[in-house]
């Protein structure tokens, strides 16, 4: 089980987004993915490897973490990041976390 | 690299959910890649229900295997999930990806919404 916290995170342009991501398990190979999602989209690869950025994606998109602890960091928040996050863990099976909103405070 | 689900809206409760996911732009059979389903609902989230590899391997999510079948059509390049015995709660959005064996899910199609009701 992939537990993110917290569940509605309320920022403001340009502050800097911490988003966590536990896992009741040690996740295998840190097997740790996040992903960014709008309304009326698909899912969108951000980070793989728990800390390697997807292709296209900026720099101000940051992922930590090994074991059963992951964070994304997002470093200073565009008007385009406000979104829903979710983690996934694909090592043994491939679950997701139930996701983190970013709203605009 | 594009993936089109598509397939009947509204079902009612007992029948089969069936699914197509048209890929272009890559072939299905590409070593190293599987094709997976993804449903996503306000009650459970995001949910893997399975995949089928690039030689025709199933794997499906423990709680889905008595009632799906996910299959690879080569000739037509696409692959298809069926789901028996639909319930009010398998209604969501179902999504197909493209993953491999060390990697998660780097393309997505749009998303088709199912509904379950009487």
């Amino acid at each position: 089980v992939l537990t993110q916290s917290p569940g509605t995170l309320s920022l403001s342009p340009g502050e800097r987004a911490t988003l966590s991501c536990r896992a009741s398990r040690t996740v295998s190979s840190n097997y740790l993915a996040w992903y960014q999602q709008k309304p009326g989209q698909a899912p969108r690869l951000l980070i793989f490897g728990a800390s390697s950025r997807a292709t296209g994606i900026p720099d101000r998109f940051s992922g930590s973490g090994s074991g059963t602890d992951f964070t994304l960091t997002i470093s200073r928040l565009e008007p385009e990041d406000f979104a829903v996050y979710y983690c996934q863990q694909y090592g043994s099976s491939r679950t997701f976390g139930q996701g983190t909103k970013v709203e605009i405070k | 690299l594009q993936l089109q689900g598509s397939g009947p809206g509204l079902l009612k409760p007992s029948e089969t959910l069936s699914l197509t996911c048209s890929v272009s732009g890559a072939s299905i059979t590409s070593n190293s890649y599987y094709w997976g389903w993804i449903r996503q609902s306000p009650g459970k989230g995001l949910e893997w229900i399975g995949s089928v590899s690039y030689g025709g391997e199933t794997y499906y999510r423990p709680s889905f295997k008595s009632r799906v079948t996910i299959a690879a059509d080569k000739s037509k390049n696409q692959f298809s999930l069926k789901l028996t015995s639909v319930t009010a709660a398998d209604t969501a959005i179902y999504f197909c990806a493209r993953h491999s064996g060390s990697f998660p899910f780097d393309f997505w199609g749009q998303g088709t919404l199912v509904t379950v009701s009487s």
